[in-house]
């Protein structure tokens, strides 16, 4: 498979359930994204990943525990969720260098839709 | 406080009507403004980059940095440009809330 790729693509949860959401990309990429889109809010940067190295974190709550295993991996593992958590959570990729800021295309996976119950 | 704002979440126009959406940006440093595009079923994609100053699908984007803007413009929208489209400040990876644009027949 090309591009970036999501697995689950729908989640449904309880609020005390331990999930992982993955996220793969084939494209070579050294930086990767989590991001959060709800219906009621824009385009949210959770997390940024450089070089397997953490490099952003977006006062996101600890219930939102990222890894990034190696630069073409990142998971999200998420734990006694709230309902308000509930949304579409995309991946996206991008190549990346240290001397850059970050502004090169990235390509975005297809989302996981996650529901707290 | 740096923002992205897309002021329209709706935009209608017949097709062959001009259009633009509007994305204005406010940054301290020098921006770097991205417009990309989600198609109806597809994944969110890059349309261009100010950057690049280049036309896409017939899209163009000016950066104004005395208005702090940088719209979307076409002079004869098609119905296949139907979609949401999102204005992205690149430096600080922040989105705008998105416009959906339709073109009627």
């Amino acid at each position: 498979e090309t591009g970036v790729t999501q697995t689950p693509r729908h989640l449904v949860m309880g609020m005390t359930n331990k999930k992982s959401l993955k996220c793969e990309q084939h494209l070579g990429h050294n930086a990767m994204y989590w991001y959060k889109q709800s219906a009621k809010k824009p385009l949210e940067l959770m997390f940024v990943y450089s070089l397997e190295e953490r490099v952003e974190n977006n006062s996101v709550p600890s219930r939102f525990s990222p890894e990034c295993p190696n630069s073409s991996h990142l998971f999200l593992h998420l734990h006694t969720l709230q309902p308000e958590d509930s949304a579409l959570y995309l991946c996206a990729s991008s190549r990346e260098t240290r001397a850059s800021k970050l502004g090169y295309e990235q390509y975005f996976g297809p989302g996981t839709r996650l529901t707290v119950t | 406080a740096q923002r992205v704002t897309q002021p329209e979440k709706l935009l209608s126009v017949f097709k062959g009507a001009p259009v633009e959406l509007k994305c204005n940006y406010s940054y301290s440093g020098s921006p770097e403004l991205f417009w990309y595009v989600q198609y109806s079923r597809q994944r969110l994609q890059l349309l261009l980059r100010h950057i690049s100053r280049e036309s896409i699908k017939g899209f163009t984007a000016d950066l104004n940095k005395g208005e702090t803007s940088f719209h979307l413009k076409k002079p004869f929208a098609q119905e296949e440009d139907s979609a949401m489209y999102y204005c992205a400040l690149i430096g600080d990876m922040r989105f705008g809330a998105g416009t959906r644009l339709t073109v009627k027949p």
